[in-house]
């Protein structure tokens, strides 16, 4: 089965900040990758799927880029609403499996 | 709008099954294009997908799970379910039911829509 990794497991930074969290994969899932956000006692959120393509409705300062086993995603303006854990997600077909990253948490500095 | 809701005893004592019922509002179970998810998240843990459910009924389950988890659709009820057999405290966590969305991007997938989630305790 495929094993996803993320870094770093948590991270604090200033509002305004630009922020990266990367994910890896242990094999080459193309672009089938996800990625959510999570604040405490509610259900994820989609922001980004495909690696990179913004869900409806999602603002424009999150993206995701990557492909293969590589994949980023970036906040390029902190706001204090961004607080929450961030786990990308891997899917196949091929046999049609999904697993979550361990998740990054966002703090405000 | 579509809108998922979790329900079950949220207590189970060990060595039980587990079972929840995930009801689908605002729209079809029965649609095409879905695949039907149950995932779970231990306490302060990241997040563990179960399995899937199609609405033709094919199943697919997390590997590690298989031998113990039955995912079933009641299309009537527009309802699906989980039952995880042979619990241990290890399988307490909130379970979320989530709809997975077959996008038009080449493939692509995505949990769009989840359920609030249940908090179950396995315990005597």
């Amino acid at each position: 089965d495929i094993q996803m990794t993320q870094s770093p497991s948590s991270l604090s930074a200033s509002v305004g900040d630009r922020v990266t969290i990367t994910c890896q994969a242990s094999q080459d899932i193309s672009n089938y990758l996800n990625w959510y956000q999570q604040k405490p006692g509610k259900a994820p959120k989609l922001l980004i799927y495909d690696a990179s393509n913004l869900e409806t409705g999602v603002p424009s300062r999150f993206s995701g880029s990557g492909s293969g086993t590589d994949f980023s995603f970036t906040i390029s303006s902190l706001q204090p609403e961004d607080i929450a854990t961030y786990y990308c997600q891997q899917y196949d077909n091929l046999p049609p499996e999904r697993g979550f990253g361990p998740g990054t948490k966002v703090d405000i500095k | 709008q579509v809108q998922l809701q979790e329900s079950g005893p949220g207590l189970v004592k060990p060595s039980q099954t587990l079972s929840l019922t995930c009801t689908v509002s605002g729209g079809s179970i029965s649609s095409g294009g879905y695949y039907w998810s149950w995932i779970r998240q231990h306490p302060g843990k990241g997040l563990e997908w179960i399995g899937y459910i199609y609405n033709s009924g094919s199943t697919y389950y997390n590997p590690s799970l298989k031998s113990r988890v039955t995912i079933s659709l009641d299309t009537s009820k527009n309802q699906f379910s989980l039952k995880l057999t042979s619990v241990t405290a290890a399988d307490t966590a909130v379970y979320y039911c989530a709809r997975e969305e077959m996008r038009m991007v080449r493939g692509a997938t995505a949990f769009d829509i989840w359920g609030q989630g249940t908090m179950v305790t396995v315990s005597s």
